[in-house]
């Protein structure tokens, strides 16, 4: 079952900040951030396991609620690098495979 | 390491006509997939495999084939394409370890289909 992001998109001046929230109706094991540029494939950005903290590096990190079965990735202090789309990808149990979400489209002007 | 390739990097074919998309990975990688990518649709999982010789289905494997007789290679056969197969493909590794939710995916470059 497809996790569902929120925004489907959002525009932002280099500087300013955002989050992209992910959500399932399922109860969640872990759950991945990719970055995918316009015509590129996708890149890893970082994983979140139940129980696990925070995760983050330079000015992206990211959260898990396992009670709420969300996530949210927050980009601080934008710049025009970060354009691209982000998905989510959900797994429910440790052995289990991982699904993507819809993604959101993040576009950084000058 | 050249990571995980694909090709070809584009392909037309009729509707009806038969394809494999090839994927290989040099990084000793136990666990790949294969997605398709649609406008609005996110990647959806067609088919993974966690091992030579063990596959298994994703979210959308109608009309696609896999097997995976070795390590390296993961071919995704089309037995008669459709429009509706029109779409950008990718191939993804990671290491197993009996987890996939554990490792990050490496994708490869992709294969653009346009089925006409």
């Amino acid at each position: 079952q497809q996790p569902v992001q929120s925004p489907q998109a959002v525009i932002l001046r280099e500087g300013e900040d955002a989050v992209i929230n992910c959500s399932s109706s399922k109860a969640l094991y872990s759950v991945h951030w990719y970055r995918q540029k316009h015509g590129e494939a996708p890149v890893f950005l970082m994983i979140l396991l139940k129980g696990g903290e925070q995760k983050g590096h330079d000015k992206i990190s990211a959260s898990f609620n396992e009670k709420k079965q969300q996530s949210s990735l927050y980009l601080t202090a934008s710049q025009l690098s970060y354009s691209g789309t982000y998905f989510c990808g959900t797994s429910k149990t440790s052995y289990d495979k991982v699904i993507f979400g819809p993604g959101t489209s993040l576009s950084v002007i000058p | 390491n050249a990571g995980v390739t694909q090709t070809p990097k584009f392909q037309v074919l009729k509707t009806g006509q038969s394809m494999t998309l090839q994927c290989a990975q040099d990084m000793n990688h136990e666990y790949m997939s294969w997605y398709r990518q649609d406008p609005g649709m996110g990647l959806r999982l067609i088919h993974y495999s966690v091992g030579a010789g063990i596959t298994d289905q994703g979210e959308v494997p109608n009309g696609y084939n896999v097997s995976r007789s070795t390590t390296e290679d993961f071919p995704l056969r089309l037995l008669s394409a459709a429009p509706s197969q029109t779409s950008v493909y990718f191939c993804a590794s990671s290491l197993y370890s009996g987890a996939p939710s554990y490792n990050e995916q490496f994708f490869g470059p992709g294969t653009r289909l346009t089925v006409l």
